[in-house]
């Protein structure tokens, strides 16, 4: 069974600029969870989607936002991007109902704001 | 969700057992205790979790104390594929959210 995937693997934006990340999580996993990694805050939830409903958010700026398709790939968008929007952005699938849900994540996407 | 408290780094052997300690003084009855690792640069690896017994799997044992306040992570053979840094987290069954603290950085030296 493939992974969870996440495109672009890395990306260089400019401050202002907008950007959107993609996953694609694994097949029959149904909720999504997207986190944020920096070397000084370390790992943070951003939010999780469940049948293309945002159901968790974390405590980041409107300017971050998601969204769920109905065969459960979800992108996420930062708008009028600030340097310190640089960081490792991961993507985490779960198959929800299962005795336990443990969560898969993707490799990241790198994203570095100039 | 319960706080977890784990010493930033230790370093062990190629080939004897790392034992990673944790502490979650603040644990609530139905909270489970989960332990994820990353190696450098790529996303979390689950290990395994644990709710009051003592648990097994092909890649680590976890020790979760009577009273539930800390638990050790055993890695029984350590080998230099193991250096990551290793989370310790407790959160209820069912939900999605996982809070991340700093972990610790386990080295493994030849």
């Amino acid at each position: 069974k493939a992974g969870v995937t996440q495109t672009p693997r890395y990306l260089i934006k400019t401050r202002g600029q907008q950007v959107t990340l993609s996953c694609s999580p694994i097949s029959g996993h149904r909720s999504v969870s997207w986190y944020q990694q920096t070397p000084g805050q370390g790992l943070q939830f951003l939010f999780e989607y469940f049948s293309e409903t945002q159901r968790n958010k974390g405590n980041f700026p409107g300017r971050f936002s998601g969204r769920q398709f109905s065969n459960s790939r979800s992108e996420m968008n930062v708008s009028t991007l600030e340097l310190g929007d640089s960081a490792l952005y991961l993507c985490a699938s779960s198959l929800v109902g299962a005795v336990y849900n443990e969560q898969f994540f993707g490799p990241g996407t790198r994203l570095t704001v100039l | 969700d319960a706080k977890t408290t784990q010493p930033p780094s230790m370093d062990c052997a190629e080939g004897r057992a790392a034992n990673l300690p944790c502490n979650h003084s603040t644990i609530s009855g139905n909270e489970y205790v989960y332990w994820y690792r990353q190696i450098h640069s790529q996303g979390p690896q689950y290990i395994i979790h644990g709710l009051k017994n003592n648990e097994t799997n092909e890649m680590a044992s976890l020790i979760i104390t009577e009273d539930r306040k800390s638990s050790t992570l055993i890695l029984p053979h350590a080998t230099l594929r193991d250096t990551a840094v290793y989370y310790c987290i407790v959160r209820v069954e069912g939900a999605q959210k996982l809070v991340f603290g700093q972990g610790t950085r386990l080295t493994i030296n030849p």
